[in-house]
């Protein structure tokens, strides 16, 4: 079964700041898909980013960017010139590629709060 | 385009009990998948509907089981309501039958088991 692991319960970026989120995960499988989803306080999940794991070049959405090594597992987010609307609960999410469900696995998640 | 919406938005329910939760699914979306959030964790699937027939359960018991319609609408029922059921609970929707199927969330229905 897959895990994915995010040990930074909490963090702070002073705003315009960059903040660097960190993600891991274990799998056995070569093809997959890596997501970042962002929850406010309004609870609505909200899709950041995704990454392909067959594609080598790292996803970038706007101020939003991910470092992606396959080979150690890791799946790390970048925010940069934060804004206060970044603050919100953040996620990593695996998904395979094979299978039917395809279901998302979700981390504990990292609170980010972003100071004025 | 219509984003995906669900019903109720908070619930209060006593031990013992049943309940339903409703999902509208994002214009052109076949799939929907149902996760359960306790307090300060990730998501946890419980379960995933593509084209009205169940195609993967998350390790919950019988006890929560579910519906998709011919409009793609989807429905979780919990029957016997326990304490530890009190989580928000989340929809998401999505264009299921290819590897690159993202999917996206409703706001929840936030449900408290007393």
């Amino acid at each position: 079964a897959q895990t994915v692991t995010q040990s930074q319960p909490e963090m702070s970026v002073q705003e315009a700041e960059t903040v660097t989120l960190s993600c891991t995960y274990d799998t056995s499988e070569s093809d997959y898909y890596l997501f970042w989803y962002k929850q406010p306080p309004s609870r609505q999940m909200i899709l950041v980013i995704r990454q392909e794991a067959y594609k080598q070049q790292n996803a970038t959405e706007n101020r939003f960017s991910v470092n992606f090594q396959k080979a150690a597992k890791s799946f790390s987010l970048k925010i940069s010139d934060s804004q206060l609307g970044d603050a919100a609960m953040y996620f990593c999410a695996y998904r395979s590629a094979s299978g039917s469900a395809r279901q998302l696995t979700f981390g504990s998640g990292t609170q980010l709060t972003v100071l004025p | 385009e219509t984003g995906v919406t669900q019903s109720p938005t908070h619930l209060i329910k006593t031990r013992g009990q049943q309940v339903t939760l409703r999902c509208s699914s994002q214009s052109g979306h076949n799939t929907v998948s149902w996760y359960q959030q306790a307090l300060g964790q990730g998501p946890q699937f419980i379960f995933q509907y593509y084209r009205e027939e169940e195609n993967g359960r998350g390790n919950f018991p019988p006890r929560f089981s579910g519906l998709q319609f011919p409009n793609y609408s989807s429905e979780l029922n919990v029957n016997a309501l326990e304490l530890d059921d009190s989580a928000l609970y989340l929809c998401a929707s999505s264009q299921g039958g290819t590897a690159k199927e993202t999917q996206y969330f409703g706001p929840g229905t936030r449900l408290l088991v007393l």
